[in-house]
């Protein structure tokens, strides 16, 4: 079945601090795709990437960078710099064709804290 | 791009209390539409999916139904609600391509 793990449940680091957020997934499925969200105290869940299972190429958008290992089936999401706003729980995401449909596995989450 | 509404945005209600909650998607048409929950302290799970009007599929099995009587109107219901369906439920809809998901902004559901 599949299964996403984000063996971090809790982060704190002080402002400024670079972080990494770990995600480790497992599936059946030749392609697919993984995302990360980002979940503020207002509850909303906010879409930040979607990486397809045959583009191997890191990214980077401002301070936030992902480096995708299909090798280690791994999917790891790294701030830079962090900032105070940057505190939220992040969520890492598989999905999985469904019936013409597409569900998303999430992972746990890690709550990132950033302390000034 | 697409706008998800979601009401009412908190809600607390009795145990053995009916519940409804609404999903509307502007902005696109004949959209797949799912429900999560968020259970405290835990990560999403699917609820329900609709491929099309009247068209329900069930991932887990609960005390909760799903209808979906028009094209982009979701909806979430209980007959008599459980203190474990407390939770935060949200509504999700994908791109065109249906490679994105993204989410409305959510019911969060007290039982007492």
């Amino acid at each position: 079945a599949q299964k996403v793990t984000q063996a971090q449940t809790e982060i704190s680091v002080v402002e400024k601090e670079d972080v990494t957020l770990d995600c480790v997934y497992e599936t059946r499925d030749t392609t697919y795709y993984l995302f990360w969200y980002k979940q503020p105290p207002s509850g909303e869940l906010v879409f930040l990437i979607r990486r397809n299972s045959f583009d191997e190429q890191n990214e980077i958008s401002g301070r936030y960078s992902w480096n995708f290992q299909k090798s280690t089936s791994s999917f790891n999401f790294t701030i830079t710099a962090s900032q105070v706003v940057d505190s939220a729980v992040y969520f890492c995401a598989l999905s999985e064709s469904i019936q013409g449909a597409q569900k998303l596995v999430f992972g746990q989450g890690t709550r990132l804290t950033i302390n000034p | 791009s697409q706008t998800i509404h979601q009401w009412p945005a908190t809600l607390v209600q009795p145990v053995g209390s009916p519940l409804s909650l609404e999903c509307t998607v502007e902005g696109t048409s004949n959209p797949n539409l799912y429900w999560y929950r968020q259970a405290a302290g835990r990560g999403l799970q699917l609820l329900f999916y609709s491929v099309g009007i009247g068209q329900i599929s069930s991932e887990v099995p609960q005390n909760l139904s799903a209808s979906r009587p028009q094209d982009r109107q979701f909806i979430l219901s209980s007959k008599k609600l459980l203190l474990s369906d407390s939770g935060f439920y949200l509504c999700a809809c994908p791109n065109r391509a249906e490679n994105e998901q993204y989410f409305g902004p959510g019911t969060r559901l007290t039982v007492t």
